[in-house]
């Protein structure tokens, strides 16, 4: 257990629609990184935030989106979903920014669009 | 995007030592992590190097050489539930953190 949290862990829906997923850090984590895994593509990075603040974003589509409130804990906004959206979530969480500190990964959210 | 390449499956017995390699092509390289993902579990971490040179942990040691953009995962003793995906990762100077993971080796582990 990494002490990153995600939930749901399933989440199954339909073409068009909206979701949200979540993620709490590992306590005392400022840094909190989202990452798509799908069949094809790996592990790609979408986006960080530390400590509330955008730091970087990486292939992440126009219909998605990211934030990080004051308790450190953060969420991934799905838009418009379509069919290719369908991949695992992973959310990891690390004590700083920057590229020594190890990231831990959450158990990740397997979204399934029909 | 920066090139990392691995082997796409490698298969050994149980009991053995298998070796994945890990070539990278980047400027600005901060460190090079490995990671062992299991079927739709989170990846775990396994080891980081950031200076030439083995780190050795335990049935894992990884190795790198930066002037070379090569790293390698060894896992001695192979056990059942070593079967997994492992993932190597690179660390950029100007990414803020952010890791660029390569397509992962399945590694199979027979009796």
């Amino acid at each position: 257990d990494s002490g990153v949290t995600q939930t749901p862990k399933h989440l199954i829906t339909a073409t068009g629609q909206r979701v949200t997923l979540r993620c709490s850090p590992r306590s005392g984590d400022l840094s909190v990184y989202w990452y798509q895994q799908s069949l094809d593509q790996g592990l790609q990075f979408l986006i960080q935030y530390y400590n509330g603040e955008e730091r970087a974003k990486g292939n992440i589509l126009e219909r998605f989106s990211a934030q990080q409130f004051p308790d450190l804990h953060s969420e991934l906004n799905l838009s418009s979903l379509e069919l290719g959206d369908s991949a695992l979530y992973f959310c990891a969480s690390s004590p700083r920014v920057g590229g020594t500190d190890t990231q831990y990964f959450g158990p990740g959210t397997r979204l399934t669009v029909l | 995007g920066q090139n990392i390449d691995q082997p796409t499956e490698m298969t050994a017995t149980e009991g053995a030592i298998v070796q994945i390699n890990c070539t990278y092509q980047t400027s600005g390289f901060n460190g090079l992590f490995w990671y062992q993902q299991h079927a739709g579990e989170a990846p775990t971490f396994l080891s980081y190097n950031v200076l030439d040179g083995l780190e050795e942990k335990g049935r894992f040691s990884s190795f790198l050489s930066r002037s070379k953009g090569y790293s390698y995962l060894l896992l001695k003793e192979l056990q059942m539930k070593d079967s997994a995906s492992y993932l190597c990762a690179v660390s950029l100077t100007d990414s803020w953190g952010k890791l660029q993971f390569g397509a992962g080796t399945q590694v199979v582990v027979t009796p």
